[in-house]
């Protein structure tokens, strides 16, 4: 069974840095792309960047470039999105998705939810 | 990056009722073009890829159709299940942006 199984909610103060994961199970970890969506409260979704696992080829989309990292390490079938200084704005649902036919997204991590606050 | 717009924003229908959504690309995606469902609380569900393909496992009351620019999700007889929001993504290109979603509740 596939499964996408993301880390716990975070509640950071602005400034602080953050590392999220989604660890992939019950699939070939590095043959397909993963990707990660925001979700800000009560707000639609957002197509933040994705990475292949098999080589860490990572895009991003020019409105989250230079804000956040994707990363994943192979040997654990985890991927990663992380910030160096987070911001209120930064509060949301992160979830993280596996990439397949036509570059659909067949299957979701739960979320992590984030909040940033001082 | 290609922009998505979808509509109606919402709408109230009954069950059984027969709903349309419309997702239109700002250029040419072929047939790039998912179909989402979320519910509260939820993460996003695929229902439909490749503009008419049938996520396995999703109901046949589900369809999509369209290529080019012009694309629509229909439910055939709507269930009480289905009421949620509802997005297109296009898969075209990266960003793979997302419509901003229809919300469809009970009449």
């Amino acid at each position: 069974e596939v499964q996408l199984v993301q880390s716990g909610a975070e509640v950071k103060k602005p400034g602080e840095s953050l590392k999220i994961s989604c660890k992939g199970s019950g699939y070939s970890f590095t043959s397909y792309w993963i990707g990660w969506v925001r979700q800000m409260p009560g707000k639609g979704l957002e197509w933040m960047g994705i990475i292949y696992p098999g080589d860490s080829d990572t895009r991003y989309s020019p409105s989250f470039q230079g804000q956040v990292t994707i990363s994943a390490d192979k040997s654990i079938s985890t991927a990663y999105l992380q910030w160096s200084s987070l911001k209120a704005s930064d509060t949301a649902m992160y979830y993280c998705a596996r990439q397949s036919l036509y570059d659909s997204s067949d299957f979701w991590g739960q979320g992590t939810l984030v909040t940033v606050s001082s | 990056d290609i922009q998505m717009t979808q509509s109606p924003s919402s709408l109230s229908a009954s069950v059984g009722d027969r709903v349309t959504i419309t997702c239109r690309a700002s250029q040419s995606i072929s047939s790039y073009l998912n179909w989402y469902q979320q519910k509260p609380g939820k993460a996003p569900k695929l229902l439909i890829y490749a503009a008419s393909s049938l996520q396995s496992g999703v109901p046949s009351r589900f369809s999509g159709s369209g290529s080019g620019t012009d694309f629509t999700l229909t439910i055939s007889s709507l269930q009480p299940e289905d009421f949620a929001t509802y997005y297109c993504q296009q898969s075209y290109s990266t960003p793979g942006t997302f419509g901003p979603g229809t919300k469809v509740d009970i009449k």
